[in-house]
C-alpha cells in the first residue's frame, strides 16, 4: 500500500511565521503534489515536483515556496504565514507515467493549519 | 476557462441507489478521476475512466460520456459508512488534475 504521511495533523501559527509542512512518501513516486481545500472550492494545486531538485508552479504559488532534495520528500513552506493561509493542506504522490492510471494521486492525512 | 460541475450536497437512504453527476469543461481530457473523502480525512482514490461506457467496481460503478462532458458516480445498496463527501476530477491536456468542489453524501437510516 500507498503510504503518505504529513508531519503534522494540526498546527497553530501566528502571522508573520515561518511555517514547514513535510510530506513523506514511500512508494519511490516521481511526482508529488500540495494543495490546499476550503470549504465550498474544489481542491487547489499550490505546486508540483516531477523529479528532485525540480519544482513547478501550480494555480495558487503565491506566499508559498516548496524543497525536493530527495525523491521521498517535499516540503511545502509559508514564508510569511499570513491569515488567509488558515486552510488544509493535503499532500499527495503519484506513479508518473502521464496519461495512464498511474497517474492516481494518494494522498497524506492532511494538514490542518490554523494562522492568528 | 477550466470548470468541473457536481451537486453541492445530496440525501440517500441506507440500502438505496445514488447517482452523482459531474460535467467538465477542460483543455483537452486525458481521463476522469472520482475520490472519496470522509470528514476529516484524505481523499482515497475510487475509479478511473478514460474511455465512454460503464466501470463496475462491487458497489460503485463510474459512467464516462466524452462527447457530453459528463460522468456520474453510481453507488448502490448504500452502508451509512458511504456517508461523505465525492469529489471528481479531470486530467487536461496538460496532465494537470482540475477538482470539483465535491458532492457531499447524506445518508439517513
Amino acid at each position: 500500500d500507498v503510504k503518505v504521511t504529513q508531519s503534522s495533523r494540526y498546527l497553530v501559527k501566528r502571522t508573520g511565521e515561518k511555517v514547514f509542512l513535510e510530506c513523506v512518501q514511500d512508494m519511490d513516486h516521481e511526482n508529488m503534489f500540495w494543495y490546499r481545500q476550503d470549504p465550498g472550492l474544489g481542491l487547489r494545486l499550490i505546486y508540483f515536483s516531477y523529479d528532485v531538485k525540480m519544482k513547478e508552479k501550480g494555480d495558487i504559488p503565491e506566499g508559498y515556496s516548496v524543497s525536493r532534495e530527495k525523491k521521498e520528500r517535499f516540503s511545502l513552506i509559508l514564508e510569511s504565514a499570513s491569515t488567509n493561509q488558515t486552510s488544509m493542506y493535503l499532500c499527495a504522490s503519484s506513479l508518473g507515467f502521464q496519461g495512464t492510471p498511474a497517474e492516481t494521486q494518494y494522498f497524506g492525512p492532511g494538514t490542518r493549519l490554523l494562522v492568528l | 476557462g477550466q470548470n468541473i460541475d457536481q451537486p453541492t450536497e445530496m440525501t440517500a437512504t441506507e440500502g438505496a441507489i445514488v447517482q452523482i453527476n459531474c460535467t467538465y469543461q477542460t483543455s483537452g481530457f486525458n481521463g476522469l478521476f472520482w475520490y472519496q473523502q470522509h470528514a476529516g480525512e484524505a481523499p482515497t482514490f475510487l475509479s478511473y475512466n478514460v474511455l465512454d461506457g460503464l466501470e463496475e467496481k462491487g458497489r460503485f460503478s463510474s459512467f464516462l460520456s466524452r462527447s457530453k462532458g459528463y460522468s456520474y458516480l453510481l453507488l448502490k445498496e448504500l452502508q451509512m459508512k458511504d456517508s461523505a463527501s465525492y469529489l471528481c476530477a479531470v486530467m487536461d491536456s496538460n496532465y494537470q488534475l482540475i477538482w470539483g468542489a465535491g458532492t457531499k453524501l447524506i445518508i439517513k437510516p
